[in-house]
């Protein structure tokens, strides 16, 4: 049982490239949400999704697309990057019955 | 909308010492959860503790116990016999009950236990 995993835990970008941040989770959660974390910010969420095929918008999406084709897997995909989103990225999921989520261990990235 | 505050940026405490962390909120739910999240240097999210609003006993896991106020809307985490391994950022956070996973996230406080 891996839990929640991340793929990859440090990236360098440059300015206008795209990627594709990978997360999975093996314990059958409905829900998954991604979250950026900044010095003295806390935890932001970006996007969250509900179920397969069921994504929305969190408190700081501009920038990033999300979709979920499986339980499983949550991609978060920034599609020309910016200086403004170096950042650590976590992934988390739950079960809709019980409250607290499961993490990730982050992705560091940094764009230049 | 909900928010969750953490007054203290940073605190320090004395090995074996007792130390609390403040958390304030703000939500005009009636169910939700409440979580104390530990962030050691390994970057790693882990929870400490959780509350439900609807239990009016306080949690307690071994060393960690809270003081939920609901009506004060306050909920601390008090860390007993503090360990070295105790050093970390600790988050506080808000979920309402039901309809979407939305976790709110205090800014966090450093906790830094000193030999």
């Amino acid at each position: 049982n891996a839990g929640v995993t991340q793929t990859p835990k440090f990236q360098v970008l440059k300015t206008g490239q795209s990627m594709t941040l990978q997360c999975a989770q093996d314990m059958n959660h409905e829900y998954m949400s991604w979250y950026r974390q900044d010095p003295g910010m806390g935890l932001r969420l970006i996007h969250y999704s509900v179920g397969a095929g069921i994504t929305d918008q969190g408190e700081v999406p501009n920038g990033y697309n999300v979709s979920r084709s499986t339980t499983e897997d949550f991609p978060l995909r920034l599609l020309s990057a910016a200086p403004s989103q170096t950042s650590v990225y976590f992934c988390a999921s739950s079960h809709q019955t019980v409250g607290e989520q499961y993490f990730g261990p982050g992705t560091r990235l940094t764009v230049t | 909308a909900q928010t969750v505050t953490q007054s203290q940026p940073e605190m320090s405490v004395q090995e074996a010492e007792t130390v609390t962390l403040s958390c304030t909120y703000d939500t005009s739910e009636n169910n939700y959860y409440l979580f104390w999240y530990k962030q050691p240097p390994s970057r790693q999210m882990i929870l400490v503790i959780r509350q439900e609003a609807y239990k009016q006993q306080n949690a307690t896991e071994n060393r960690f116990s809270v003081n939920f106020q609901k009506a004060a809307k306050s909920f601390s985490l008090k860390i007993s016999d503090s360990q070295l391994g105790d050093t970390a950022m600790y988050f506080c956070a808000f979920r309402p009950q039901g309809g979407s996973e939305k976790l709110v996230f205090g800014k966090g406080m450093k906790l830094t236990v000193n030999p």
